[in-house]
């Protein structure tokens, strides 16, 4: 079965710092581009950033909003992708989701969604 | 970047009742679109990608059409499971944007 796990999700405070994981299984993710996506409560969903494979030399894209204090990165020798994000705002407050990008360069679009672990950014 | 407009934001629908939900892109995305559907509380399921492809294991009453900047969600008779949010994705270009959802409600 293929499946997400995120984890690493909690409060922090303005300001502070957090690491997000993602446990992949059930399918060869070094193949993959994987994606971050949020959603703050209430609210829809955001686009954060992808995480490219080795063929396409492990390089990154991120939101205008995120770019420069999150940073995406993987360990395929785990299956894994991570997400640090740093200069945490009230605003990132929001369930953070990984995804898969199906298709040569992700060109099917996003299908495997994990079930989203929680940050909240609070004093 | 590309805005994602869908329409309408909400709408109320009966069981059996064939339903239409539009997205509409700021600029040509060629075919490179995604629908989702969100329960609450749960994440988002893929439906259709590449504009009117199904995802494998999704039932054949969904279908998705359009090129271009002009898109469409079927649902060709709603059930109870149906009821949800659903939410378009252009993956064209950088960065991917979503639309702002549109909410199915029972009627």
């Amino acid at each position: 079965e293929v499946q997400l796990v995120e984890s690493g999700g909690g409060l922090v405070q303005p300001g502070g710092s957090l690491r997000l994981s993602c446990a992949a299984s059930g399918f060869t993710f070094s193949d993959h581009y994987m994606d971050w996506v949020r959603q703050a409560p209430g609210k829809g969903l955001e686009w954060v950033g992808r995480g490219r494979d080795k063929a396409n030399g492990y390089t990154t894209e991120y939101a205008a909003s995120v770019k420069g204090r999150f940073t995406i990165s993987r360990d395929d020798s785990k299956n894994s992708l991570y997400l640090q994000m740093n200069s945490l705002e009230i605003e990132d407050t929001a369930v953070y989701y990984c995804v898969r990008a199906s298709g040569r360069r992700g060109s099917y679009g996003l299908d495997v969604w994990g079930k989203g672990t929680t940050v909240t950014v609070s004093s | 970047d590309i805005q994602m407009t869908q329409s309408p934001s909400s709408l109320s629908a009966s069981v059996g009742d064939r339903v239409t939900i539009t997205c509409r892109a700021s600029q040509g995305i060629s075919n490179s679109l995604t629908w989702f559907q969100q329960k609450p509380g749960k994440a988002p399921e893929s439906l259709i990608y590449a504009a009117s492809s199904l995802q494998s294991g999704v039932p054949s009453k969904f279908s998705g059409s359009g090129s271009g900047t002009d898109f469409t969600l079927t649902i060709s008779s709603l059930q109870p499971e149906d009821f949800a949010t659903y939410y378009c994705q252009q993956y064209y270009m950088y960065p991917l944007t979503f639309g702002g959802g549109t909410k199915v409600e029972i009627k």
